[in-house]
């Protein structure tokens, strides 16, 4: 149980086209799922706490208007990232909570390349 | 604010040479501890959560413990499948994120 899928597992795009990333608990409801970045070698990055029907909350330093999160359903988020350049380009996680136990359950992730 | 620090930074065990990571912590009402394997390209991995002080858990060749200060992953008689990131990371209430620690690369060598 507490499974959580990510889609696409990669993806390629030009740079200035926005790319679309899903984040799905497939056994459990989630009322808050998380985002997170991760370079090369770096520890896992906090972006924004999503909570289904309401606005995500963003970590100090990550720009709202170009990683758009909507959680629209208690099994599904989805990060956009808008307008998309090179520094973009990095390994992007979601996370879904299992209320219960207070315990947390990572997707696989989404190698983000932006050429 | 809470912290997390976790050591060593990188571990080299030979196959079957056993030894424990450290994951120390300090949190304003602990509601969790989890421990969780990083394999390269891939998401974190769920181990185990610990509650309070005393706890133990064990799976496989792994067994995480905790005190209210620290908690400690053993490996027992690794094997070169173990290789990957451990980490750590608490909790201090329901809805507020995960505070990581930066992480152990375990290499476990044939």
């Amino acid at each position: 149980g507490a499974v959580v899928s990510q889609h696409p597992s990669w993806v390629i795009c030009k740079s200035g086209t926005s790319v679309k990333i899903e984040c799905r608990s497939l056994d459990f409801q989630a009322t808050t799922m998380f985002w997170y970045r991760q370079f090369p070698k770096q520890s896992l990055m906090l972006m924004a706490t999503s909570n289904e029907g309401s606005k995500a909350t963003y970590e100090q330093g990550v720009e709202k208007d170009k990683f758009l999160i909507n959680h629209a359903s208690l099994t599904l988020s989805t990060l956009t990232v808008t307008s998309a350049h090179p520094e973009d380009s990095s390994f992007y996680i979601c996370s879904a909570d299992l209320s219960s136990s207070y315990e947390q359950y990572f997707g696989p992730g989404t190698r983000l390349t932006v050429t | 604010e809470d912290q997390v620090t976790q050591s060593p930074e990188a571990l080299r065990l030979q196959e079957g040479e056993s030894s424990s990571l450290n994951c120390s912590y300090t949190v304003s009402g602990l509601r969790g501890l989890f421990w969780y394997r990083q394999d390269p390209g891939k998401g974190p991995e769920f181990l185990f959560t610990l509650y309070s002080a005393g706890e133990e858990k064990e799976k496989e060749r792994l067994k995480a413990t905790l005190t209210k200060k620290e908690s400690f992953l053993h490996i027992t008689a690794p094997k070169p499948e173990d290789s990957a990131t451990y980490l750590c990371a608490v909790r201090n209430s329901g809805n507020t994120p995960l505070v990581f620690g930066k992480g152990t690369r375990l290499s476990v060598i044939a």
